[in-house]
């Protein structure tokens, strides 16, 4: 079974800073990883993906890094904003029997300070 | 456009009720799933549904059910309810099978439970 693991509950940096969250992931997919964002009282949200032959995208502020070797996945914010502040949550993509489903992390607290 | 949408936003119950929420998906995603978040456990898929038939299922006792109906909107049930069923629960639609593809799901807002 896939399993999915951020290991920092929770992180805070200094606003203009880079925030760096860590994801670990367990089985070998061809397939996107996944990063949400999710604020208090709302449900999460889409922030970006990286397919699983790259080691890198990047979207504005956000960059994903991939080390598939590692089976590592680290999200970069730079610079990093008070309103980026928010549980982020990565997920990785598994199969199980022919079925198909995203396991998510348990997410990491990030607080940007201004 | 609309995203999605879940009924009711906040719900308290208590123990050995039962309870069903709602979903209604982005227009023209025809995939639904469900996941349970509690206070250090991430997201926990509970199932999904696409085109009116359950895909997948995850390691949720049989006292969690679902239904998708013909415009895709997406009922859980979770019947003799218990205090540890407390969860805020979400549902994410795609237009793909399981999320797949760039962009994953769509979540909704989700709903507050609370077993008392």
């Amino acid at each position: 079974d896939q399993q999915v693991k951020q290991n920092s509950p929770s992180l805070s940096v200094q606003e203009g800073r880079i925030s760096i969250l860590n994801c670990d992931y367990t089985n070998s997919m061809f397939d996107y990883f996944l990063w949400y964002k999710k604020y208090p009282a709302e449900g999460p949200t889409f922030l970006i993906s990286i397919s699983s032959i790259k080691d890198k995208n990047e979207d504005g502020r956000f960059t994903v890094f991939l080390n598939k070797s590692a089976k590592h996945l680290s999200l970069h914010i730079v610079p990093s904003q008070p309103g980026d502040s928010a549980v982020y949550f990565c997920a990785a993509p598994e199969t199980t029997s022919g079925t198909y489903k995203y396991i998510f992390g348990t997410g990491t607290r990030l607080k940007v300070l201004a | 456009k609309a995203g999605v949408t879940q009924t009711p936003r906040y719900l308290i119950k208590t123990r050995g009720q039962q309870v069903t929420l709602s979903c209604s998906p982005i227009s023209g995603h025809r995939s639904v799933s469900w996941y349970q978040q509690t206070p250090g456990q991430g997201l926990q898929f509970l199932f999904e549904y696409f085109s009116e038939t359950q895909r997948n299922k995850g390691n949720f006792p049989g006292r969690f059910s679902g239904r998708q109906f013909s415009n895709s909107r997406s009922e859980m049930n979770v019947s003799t309810l218990e205090l540890g069923d407390s969860a805020l629960y979400l549902c994410a639609s795609s237009l793909t099978l399981s999320g797949t593809g760039t962009y994953g799901y769509t979540f909704g807002s989700g709903t507050r439970l609370t077993v008392v």
